[in-house]
């Protein structure tokens, strides 16, 4: 069974850390590994990672993907409060279907 | 603008009633999806679309139907036979390239 699995569930930091946020897969013909974030209702999209050991970057965030190992990392440094949110990982497979995990509640405290 | 619309924000409906949730997209995208979000539950997919006229179930399509007569609109359609129908539906659309979501439509059925 298709599956994504992301730690922590939860995690509480300080401004200005850098937290890692970890998801591993298990999905038969996969496309590509997606990352979301969540903060009041629709996830806004980050990344789409689909080659491994390519880092994407965008601002304090940043992912990258091991197809070998299965899993793909998100790193957000220098932390701020506005970062709070649930981060989500999703893996989408060759027929276009999109398997979600049940995300990470990271909370930045002032 | 492009994006994808859902209407409406909030619906209300009593129990034993089928109720439709509209779904448009204006980025020419193939590929739209519906997941439902409860709780502690994270994501997870009811039906998805890989092309006009054609839509596969997704994990857990019982109690729902959906139609894709147009690329544009994939509606939603809750039927009295789906047991616990109050919670956060979620559309959305994707090319090859990116995903985007819709606003959402808060569902509560009493």
């Amino acid at each position: 069974e298709d599956k994504v699995v992301q730690s922590p569930l939860s995690l509480v930091v300080h401004e200005g850390d850098t937290v890692t946020l970890n998801c591993s897969y298990e999905v038969t013909n996969f496309r590509s590994l997606l990352w979301y974030k969540q903060e009041k209702k629709a996830p806004t999209f980050l990344f789409m990672l689909t080659s491994s050991g390519i880092e994407k970057k965008s601002g304090r965030l940043s992912s990258i993907l091991d197809k070998k190992e299965l899993f793909s990392i998100l790193n957000i440094t220098a932390t701020q409060t506005g970062d709070s949110a649930v981060y989500l990982c999703a893996v989408e497979d060759r027929d276009d279907k999109i398997i979600f995990g049940k995300g990470t509640r990271l909370h930045i405290l002032p | 603008d492009g994006g994808i619309t859902q209407s409406p924000k909030y619906l209300f409906r009593k129990e034993g009633q089928n109720v439709t949730l509209s779904c448009e997209q204006n980025l020419n995208h193939d590929a739209m999806y519906w997941y439902r979000q409860d709780p502690g539950q994270g994501l997870r997919l009811i039906y998805y679309s890989q092309i006009v006229n054609d839509f596969q179930k997704g994990d857990i399509a019982e109690g729902y139907s959906v139609s894709r007569e147009k690329k544009e609109s994939f509606p939603l359609t809750v039927t009295s036979a789906q047991k616990n129908p109050t919670a956060f539906y979620l559309c959305a659309s994707s090319s090859r390239d990116e995903q985007y979501f819709g606003p959402g439509t808060r569902l509560t059925v009493t």
